[in-house]
């Protein structure tokens, strides 16, 4: 099966940038994610990456993917205290969706 | 556009007993997800619907877990009997039928069995 890995936790200061990185196993995959999910709530898409690509900004957000290496990581710029959530990387393989364990990200004043 | 539909959003249960989970997907999604989320850790899918066709339930504990999709629009996940390692979020997500990379997810049913 499909293994997505993550490290659990992750502080920074607001106004800093954030790097969160995932590392997975197979390479067949179409299609890569990262979701959000804020207490009590389910996931939300924060951005996607084709597996053809190897960067896609957007506005905060940054996404590297290499290939080689199966290595994903999400920068988010200027990181605010509204941006303390659990990010999940995430990715599509066969119509199959397999997720991370999820990071902490902790945003302090 | 309406989200995706979860209810009841916290059930308490006992082992042995039997519970039942309801979601109504994004009108037009033919493709529903059912998602185990223990805590600590990221969704695992259980079960993934097409219109009312299962695509894959491999990771679906069989003996004690159902799902319908009837007509295919709600759906409702079973569990009987619950056992305490059952106790996680079972989320509900829903996708377009033009394409799956992006799933809407429901809040989710916090399971608790005691």
């Amino acid at each position: 099966g499909e293994d997505v890995e993550q490290s659990l936790f992750l502080s920074v200061r607001e106004g800093d940038s954030s790097v969160i990185n995932c590392t997975y196993t197979d390479s067949s995959s179409t299609y890569l994610y990262w979701y959000k999910q804020e207490p009590g709530a389910g996931l939300q898409l924060l951005t996607y990456i084709f597996s053809n690509m190897d960067m896609k900004q957007d506005q905060r957000l940054t996404v590297l993917l290499n290939k080689k290496d199966k290595h994903l990581s999400l920068r988010i710029a200027d990181t605010q205290t509204g941006d303390s959530a659990i990010y999940f990387c995430g990715l599509l393989s066969a119509g199959k969706s397999t997720f991370g364990d999820g990071t902490t990200l902790t945003v302090k004043p | 556009e309406a989200g995706v539909a979860q209810s009841p959003r916290y059930k308490i249960i006992e082992k042995r007993q039997s519970v039942a989970f309801w979601c109504n997907p994004i009108s037009g999604h033919a493709t529903l997800y059912w998602y185990q989320q223990i805590l600590g850790q990221g969704p695992k899918l259980l079960i993934q619907f097409q219109n009312n066709g299962v695509v894959d339930d491999s990771q679906l504990p069989k003996d004690r877990f159902s799902a319908e999709r009837l007509k295919g629009v709600d759906s409702t996940l079973k569990i009987q009997p619950a056992k305490l390692e059952d106790s996680a979020v079972y989320l509900c997500a829903s996708s377009s039928p033009l394409g799956s990379y992006e799933q809407y997810f429901g809040p989710g049913t916090r399971l608790t069995v005691t």
